[in-house]
């Protein structure tokens, strides 16, 4: 079984400064994991992931994001925040579930960036 | 390239009617799938296809829901009889081959509320 918690529901930034969302998973094979972005009123589009080559991924946007194993952490960070980030982030963990990978969601965090 | 598309946007219906809804995906991606997103909670996956056959299906309440993608492109995703809890974005989302290598796209969803 495979799960996600992205910790904090609600974060808020002042433009120009770090961003940072947390995501931890739980896993029990070897993880394929994702960040994805959703702006109001959309679907979902795809930041960034990490398949198992570099542990420091860069995504779109100024967006990137680490693997941890020993923390089994994939947090997302951007140095300086736009007012653009402004959305909803989720973290997302997908792993072998008898023939098919299956991707499974965490809850989202919204990010909101005051001027 | 044209993205996922999606139809109706929003509907509003009372409990115990039906409803149905559209998904057009990118040409030329195998894998087609429907999510619904709770208010507050990342998607949830309903149904997966590859082609037109059923690769998971085990998170759909199939004494309500059903959903085909006939000849391989187009789908549909049903709801008979439909309750309150069922209200939702419905998102569909397609990907070229297995999502470890390429990304899924989504559609812009199908908001819904049972009244």
């Amino acid at each position: 079984a495979q799960s996600v918690t992205q910790l904090g529901s609600h974060v808020s930034v002042s433009e120009g400064a770090l961003v940072l969302l947390r995501c931890n998973y739980s896993s029990s094979v070897p993880p394929y994991l994702f960040w994805y972005v959703q702006y109001p009123n959309q679907g979902l589009q795809l930041l960034l992931k990490y398949t198992s080559a570099a542990t420091l991924v860069k995504g779109i946007n100024g967006f990137e994001a680490e693997f941890k194993k020993s923390e089994t952490s994939f947090h997302l960070t951007k140095p300086s925040a736009h007012m653009r980030d402004a959305a909803e982030y989720f973290c997302a963990v997908s792993a072998k579930g008898g023939s098919n990978y299956k991707l499974t969601f965490g809850k989202g965090t919204l990010l909101t960036v005051n001027p | 390239e044209a993205g996922v598309a999606q139809s109706p946007r929003y509907k509003i219906i009372e409990k115990r009617q039906s409803v149905a809804f559209w998904c057009n995906p990118i040409s030329g991606h195998a894998t087609l799938y429907w999510y619904q997103q709770i208010l507050g909670q990342g998607p949830k996956l309903l149904i997966q296809f590859q082609n037109n056959g059923v690769v998971d299906d085990s998170q759909l309440p199939k004494d309500r829901f059903s959903a085909e993608r006939l000849k391989g492109v187009d789908s549909t995703l049903k709801i008979q009889p439909a309750k309150l809890e069922d209200s939702a974005v419905y998102l569909c989302a397609s990907s070229l081959v297995d999502l470890r290598y390429s990304p899924l796209h989504f559609g812009n969803g199908t908001r819904l509320t049972v009244t």
